[in-house]
């Protein structure tokens, strides 16, 4: 109950295009979902995050939609560019947890 | 401000070695997290320190260990290690008393057992 389900693994976007990742989750106690983007390398950067009162947020070419009635949860690429080509995480966490829950991760390759 | 620092960057042991992994948090967060990444079981929680307490433990054996010191700096062990202990340990701080989501994660410790 407490996996968060990722899909795709893997993701192949032309430069320009969009780039859409989705999560699904099971606990109605996470409150807290964000979005992080691992280069090789490197520890995962927080990307962008939503709570569950608002349905969509966008920060620059990125933005997280989100139906609670659902469980569902996405990352939205817009004008993907190659410097776009990384690992992106989905995650949850709710009140009391003290942790964050991990997807299992998509690898995105932005072709020039 | 400066990030999240981890060391050593690299480490490579021997199977039933011990090791010590070192993270300092952002400076002014008191939250630390513990993560373990590998290509087949992605990011597992470790374990969470506020205040020099653990406040919540992952599903790991007991030869994985942490503490967090007074100025918030952390550290984690991992006694006789196995070849599946083979992966990158990322440290992670947030600000506050009550755990803050907003996580920003160091660059990791790739840890080589062989």
């Amino acid at each position: 109950q407490q996996q968060v389900k990722q899909s795709p693994q893997s993701l192949i976007v032309q430069k320009g295009g969009i780039s859409i990742i989705n999560c699904a989750y099971e606990n109605t106690a996470f409150d807290y979902f964000p979005w992080y983007q691992q280069f090789p390398g490197k520890g995962p950067a927080l990307l962008i995050a939503i709570r569950p009162d608002v349905s969509e947020k966008k920060e620059g070419r990125f933005t997280i939609s989100f139906n609670k009635s659902a469980k569902q949860f996405s990352l939205h690429i817009m004008d993907s560019q190659p410097g776009d080509s990384a690992t992106y995480f989905c995650a949850a966490s709710g009140t009391g947890f003290q942790k964050l829950v991990f997807g299992t991760g998509t690898r995105l390759l932005v072709s020039p | 401000k400066a990030g999240v620092t981890q060391t050593p960057r690299y480490l490579i042991k021997t199977r039933g070695q011990q090791v010590t992994l070192s993270c300092s948090p952002i400076s002014g967060h008191r939250s630390v997290s513990w993560y373990q990444q590998t290509p087949g079981q992605g990011l597992q929680f470790l374990f969470e320190y506020f205040s020099e307490t653990q406040r919540n433990k992952g599903n790991f054996p007991g030869r994985f260990s942490g503490r967090q010191f007074s100025n918030s700096r952390s550290e984690m062990n991992v006694s006789t290690l196995e070849l599946g202990d083979s992966a990158l340990y990322l440290c992670a701080s947030s600000l506050g008393e009550t755990f803050m989501r907003e996580q920003y994660f160091g660059p990791g410790t790739r840890l080589t057992v062989t």
